[in-house]
């Protein structure tokens, strides 16, 4: 059980175009979804919290108008990279949280690369 | 502010090798550290959480033990499967859920 997945797991776009990116609980609803950035070598940075049904909270240093993340569901998040340029390409990692806060699972990731 | 250091950043074992990962942390209060594991490529994998000085917790050949500064992760004859990064990780009191990583201590386990 608690399974989440994302989709894209790769993705390769031209700089100046949008991407999106989804977690899904697939066994579970994630009342709070957080969405992770990982440069090569380097560890998981937090880049925001959702709640299902309202607006995210981003950490300092990250512009909420270049990072939209929408948490329609209790089942999906989703992240779009807006007018993505070669700097923003990163391994971007989300986890789900049923409910309590020390129980947080993870997704396989989603390697973006933009040229 | 909020740290967490992990030490050695890698280390390169022979299988049977046994050794300990060192995960320190100066947080404001914590309410738990975490332990993940990552092989490259995927998401974090959980391992462990502890939440109060002086707990353990085992599974297989990895122990995690956590002081009021510090956690280590114990690795008992280590197999080549066991080769990863293994990511520290705490979390705050006044924060929900949000997790602060160390930067993670790449294993390799050589048969």
């Amino acid at each position: 059980g608690a399974v989440v997945s994302q989709h894209p797991s790769r993705v390769i776009c031209k700089s100046g175009t949008s991407v999106k990116i989804e977690c899904r609980s697939l066994d579970f609803q994630a009342t709070t979804m957080f969405w992770y950035r990982q440069f090569p070598k380097q560890s998981l940075m937090l880049m925001a919290t959702s709640n299902e049904g309202s607006k995210a909270t981003y950490e300092q240093g990250v512009e909420k108008d270049k990072f939209l993340i929408n948490h329609a569901s209790l089942t999906l998040s989703t992240l779009t990279v807006t007018s993505a340029h070669p700097e923003d390409s990163s391994f971007y990692i989300c986890s789900a949280s049923p409910g309590q806060p020390h129980e947080q699972y993870f997704g396989p990731g989603t390697r973006l690369t933009v040229t | 502010e909020d740290q967490v250091t992990q030490s050695p950043e890698a280390l390169r074992l022979q299988e049977g090798e046994s050794s300990s990962l060192n995960c320190s942390y100066t947080v404001s209060g914590l309410r738990g550290l975490f332990w993940y594991r990552q092989d490259p490529g995927k998401g974090p994998e959980f391992l462990f959480t502890l939440y109060s000085a002086g707990e353990e917790k085992e599974k297989e050949r990895l122990k995690a033990t956590l002081t009021k500064k510090e956690s280590f992760l114990h690795i008992t004859a280590p197999k080549p499967e066991d080769s990863a990064t293994y990511l520290c990780a705490v979390q705050v009191t006044d924060s929900w859920g949000k997790l602060q990583f160390g930067a993670g201590t790449q294993v390799v386990v050589t048969p």
